[in-house]
């Protein structure tokens, strides 16, 4: 498709499961991005990769996540050991790039509920 | 720490008048700035972006950017009920190797 992908749609997991979120972005498209968003906030930053390099990590709440992006394309966000705060909507977004007008281009989201 | 922030609201208008949404940010090497809309349930969509101080219009949006002053705002004209969302304010440094941080977004009703 010509959008972000994001996979899957709805994520339930038990608390101290192991979840993947994936992302493919517009293809081309240099730069991804992650973000977390809770029911009534906006989206909080978590990483940021142009390419495969990732530039920004700052945002990942614990050791617990990790994300990558190892042939410049697909992104995986991997949460270990989920907790019931980790329950939020999981946006990814894509950009041409840093010399581009930054517009960014999201996906529907991926929804990890923690029971 | 960089931070963008907005009422949350609700911000109730009546339909066929403006809307108006405010925002700050504090980071001064912030130069790009962006309104997204955003549908209960859905993504969100850019409506705006602005990098001059001043205005810029695009049809019923205005966006204003006062950088002296780290603030930002959108105008919406004759406002229509399908404008009721949650607009994001968002900002960031354009032309450089950095993350665009939203505000936690304002939620507008157009009172029909």
């Amino acid at each position: 498709g010509a959008g972000v992908s994001q996979s899957p749609r709805y994520k339930v997991a038990k608390r101290g499961q192991d979840v993947a979120l994936r992302c493919d972005p517009i293809s081309g498209h240099v730069s991804l991005f992650w973000y977390q968003q809770a029911l009534g906030q906006g989206p909080e930053f978590l990483t940021y990769f142009q390419n495969e390099a990732q530039l920004d990590k700052s945002g990942l709440p614990s050791d617990r996540f990790f994300a990558e992006r190892p042939e410049g394309s697909v992104s995986t966000l991997k949460i270990q050991r989920t907790q019931q705060e980790d329950s939020a909507v999981y946006l990814c977004a894509s950009s041409p790039g840093p010399r581009d007008t930054g517009e960014l281009f999201f996906g529907e989201g991926s929804r990890l509920t923690v029971l | 720490q960089k931070e963008v922030e907005q009422n949350s609201g609700p911000l109730s208008v009546p339909e066929g008048a403006i809307a108006s949404l405010n925002c700050t940010y504090s980071d001064r090497g912030s130069q790009s700035f962006f309104w997204y809309r955003q549908y209960s349930g859905k993504s969100p969509e850019l409506i705006m972006f602005i990098y001059s101080n001043g205005d810029k219009e695009d049809g019923r949006f205005t966006a204003q950017l006062n950088k002296a002053s780290q603030y930002v705002s959108l105008l919406i004209r004759d406002s229509q009920p399908s404008d009721s969302a949650t607009y994001l304010c968002a900002g960031g440094r354009l032309n450089r190797d950095d993350k665009i941080i939203f505000g936690k977004g304002t939620r507008l009703h157009i009172l029909p």
